[in-house]
């Protein structure tokens, strides 16, 4: 299957910081990738659908300006979390897709983020 | 929102059983797929079930789906240790989202 990387893998950072998560698809070109967060023993809940080249979609409830995405290329996606406080510690998860995979998505092996 | 609901939450069986998982969902779909999630990993892909399918196979995986009931299960047959993870059914309604049920932890003991 196709194959899609994220970094890093853990990150902890200080209150009132920002951090940057890296979604990459290895070998294909992925159209749409998506932004999931995972709280512990919880499911994945979809936070947004990105496409290159455009603005990013959010689902409802979801802070755009907290949680910056870019999707610049058909490869990379970037998740920023601003301004990072205690509550956003989470699992992130991105996935990638394309007519070219058939309309799978492929899931990142996920970043956890613990914000002190 | 999650539309997804499955059962059991939690199960527990022996090596060599066979484990069931069900999962139920709200609207009409285009897909069902199963996913799995060891802990504190990413997903990996199991199966995808169309909407006009009833079953698929893949190697010791059964996926059943019924479209009246809207329900899906997923049988895993002569469970093994590393079977041990989450089962998460996503349903696809053709906008290419993905909304994931609640998930079932399987444990399978050696």
């Amino acid at each position: 299957g196709a194959v899609v990387s994220q970094h890093p893998s853990w990150v902890i950072c200080k209150s009132g910081t920002s951090v940057k998560i890296e979604c990459r698809s290895l070998d294909f070109q992925a159209t749409t990738m998506f932004w999931y967060r995972q709280f512990p023993k919880q499911s994945l809940m979809l936070m947004a659908t990105s496409n290159e080249g455009s603005k990013a979609t959010y689902e409802q409830g979801v802070e755009k300006d907290k949680f910056l995405i870019n999707h610049a290329s058909l490869t990379l996606s970037t998740l920023t979390v601003t301004s990072a406080h205690p509550e956003d510690s989470s699992f992130y998860i991105c996935s990638a897709t394309s007519l070219a995979v058939g309309g799978t998505q492929y899931f990142g092996p996920g970043t956890r983020l613990l914000v002190l | 929102s999650q539309q997804g609901e499955e059962d059991p939450q939690a199960l527990s069986i022996q090596e060599g059983e066979n484990a069931t998982m069900n999962c139920s969902y709200k609207t009409s779909i285009n897909n069902l797929q199963w996913y799995r999630q060891n802990s504190g990993r990413g997903l990996v892909h199991l199966i995808l079930i169309r909407s006009n399918e009833r079953e698929k196979h893949s190697g010791r995986l059964r996926v059943t789906l019924d479209t009246s009931k809207k329900s899906s299960s997923l049988l895993i047959t002569a469970s093994r240790a590393a079977d041990t993870a989450s089962y998460f059914c996503a349903t696809d309604a053709d906008t290419g989202k993905l909304i994931f049920g609640q998930g079932t932890t399987l444990q399978v003991k050696p």
